[in-house]
């Protein structure tokens, strides 16, 4: 069965620096989300991603954060200058369409120091 | 979007039915009904999604009233591995053009022996 694939499952980075979480959808998917998940508490709405642009983003999605799809099989999630309270597990999703079910990887466990 | 409520907990033992019943009295017309469910340290699965009436699939069924108000997750004969949080959640309607996710606190089903 087609999953979605994260990179790195594990990324450790010192405040202040930029972080790119990486994540490869399911191939024939056109709807791209990322959702996080601080330890202990609810999976959180970051950003959804279609047609080439954000067509949805929450409050937490700020000016630190973009995203992109720089080619046909990538899609990732950038934060320019980390902050300690960034830490959580990073959720990338896709579907394949506006109300199908969204499948998601196992994320990416990002630790600021 | 229409908030959900389910139990914070439940218990079961192995080969027993577990029945999660979520509420969603403000559902609307055009909202769809899914449950995931998640494993520490993994990504929300979908597991089940419904608008209406009954819809079974190899791992649950979901049972929706009429007036759409509550829906029920079905997890026939569990195992341990069943053990994780399960969540509903409402919305993502025709025509949505983000079709954001909303997570609420889900409910821990523990299975045991």
């Amino acid at each position: 069965e087609p999953e979605v694939t994260q990179t790195p499952s594990h990324q450790v980075t010192q405040m202040g620096q930029e972080v790119i979480l990486r994540c490869v959808p399911i191939s024939n998917h056109l709807y791209f989300y990322w959702y996080r998940q601080i330890l202990g508490q609810k999976v959180e709405f970051l950003v959804s991603f279609y047609n080439n642009e954000i067509s949805e983003k929450s409050e937490i999605f700020d000016d630190q954060f973009s995203v992109e799809r720089p080619d046909g099989s990538n899609f990732t999630l950038k934060i320019r200058s980390t902050k300690l309270e960034d830490s959580a597990m990073y959720f990338c999703a896709s579907s394949e369409g506006v109300h199908q079910p969204q499948h998601f990887g196992d994320g990416t466990r990002l630790s600021i120091l | 979007l229409a908030k959900t409520t389910q139990p914070i907990s439940m218990d079961s033992y192995e080969g027993q039915e577990v029945n999660i019943t979520c509420s969603h009295n403000n559902i609307a017309t055009n909202d769809y009904i899914t449950w995931y469910q998640q494993f520490p340290s993994q990504g929300p699965r979908f597991i089940i999604q419904g608008y209406k009436t009954k819809v079974t699939n190899e791992v649950a069924s979901l049972f929706i009233p009429a007036d759409r108000k509550s829906s029920t997750l079905s997890l026939p004969r569990v195992s341990l591995s069943d053990t994780a949080v399960y969540y509903c959640l409402v919305g993502a309607g025709r025509g949505a053009a983000g079709n954001k996710l909303t997570f609420g606190g889900g409910t821990r089903v523990l299975v045991k022996p």
